[in-house]
């Protein structure tokens, strides 16, 4: 059974940093791309990263450009998003996803809810 | 950027009605579309990519066609625990993008 962990959320003021994990579980993870999506309150679906199986191919969303960092571990099926010089905009509820064969997802996380507030 | 539009906002219907939800993109996506579902509390659930093909364990009440700019999911009679948000997702071109979304309601 396919399981994907996420952990790191919480409160951060403006300005901060933070670092999102999402632990993986039921399948190869160095196979798969996997990405991050978030949801603002009350708001829509909103992608925010990609990364590749390798993890040598990345993309970014240019609301986060240059402030968030995705990385993988595939000794430890753990998939990573280092967010800095954090927004209030940036609060929302931040998925992981696995990719399918290309960039649609298949299974999704419950979600880390990231609040950026003084 | 591609732009999805997703219409209607709202949908109000019965339990066994059909619904059908439609997502228009800003320029061609050729096949590259997927549909979720997302219900309160709850993260999203894959139930159509490439346009058409159903993801494993969605039940065939569930379809999905279009190609290009125009799509359309059809919930052909909606159950109970049919009455969610569905938002549709373009792969073809980056940035990945996603519609605003249809809220599917018990009228």
């Amino acid at each position: 059974e396919v399981q994907l962990v996420e952990s790191g959320g919480g409160l951060v003021q403006p300005g901060g940093s933070l670092r999102l994990s999402c632990a993986a579980s039921g399948f190869t993870f160095s196979t798969y791309g996997m990405s991050w999506v978030r949801q603002a309150p009350g708001k829509g679906l909103e992608w925010v990263s990609v990364i590749g199986g390798s993890g040598s191919t990345t993309y970014y969303a240019d609301s986060v450009k240059g402030r968030f960092t995705i990385s993988r571990d595939n000794s430890k099926n753990t998939l990573y998003l280092q967010m800095n010089s954090l927004r209030a905009e940036d609060t929302a509820v931040y998925y992981c996803a696995k990719g399918q064969t290309t960039w649609t997802f298949d299974y999704w996380g419950q979600g880390t809810l990231v609040t950026v507030s003084s | 950027e591609i732009v999805l539009t997703q219409s209607p906002a709202t949908l109000s219907l019965s339990p066994g009605e059909r619904a059908t939800l439609s997502c228009r993109a800003s320029q061609s996506v050729s096949s590259f579309l997927a549909w979720y579902q997302q219900k309160p509390g709850q993260a999203p659930r894959l139930l159509i990519y490439d346009a058409s093909k159903r993801a494993t364990g969605i039940p065939a009440r569930f379809s999905g066609s279009g190609s290009g700019t125009d799509f359309t999911l059809t919930i052909s009679s909606l159950e109970p625990e049919d009455f969610a948000v569905y938002y549709c997702q373009q792969r073809s071109n980056w940035p990945l993008t996603f519609g605003g979304g249809t809220k599917v309601e018990i009228k």
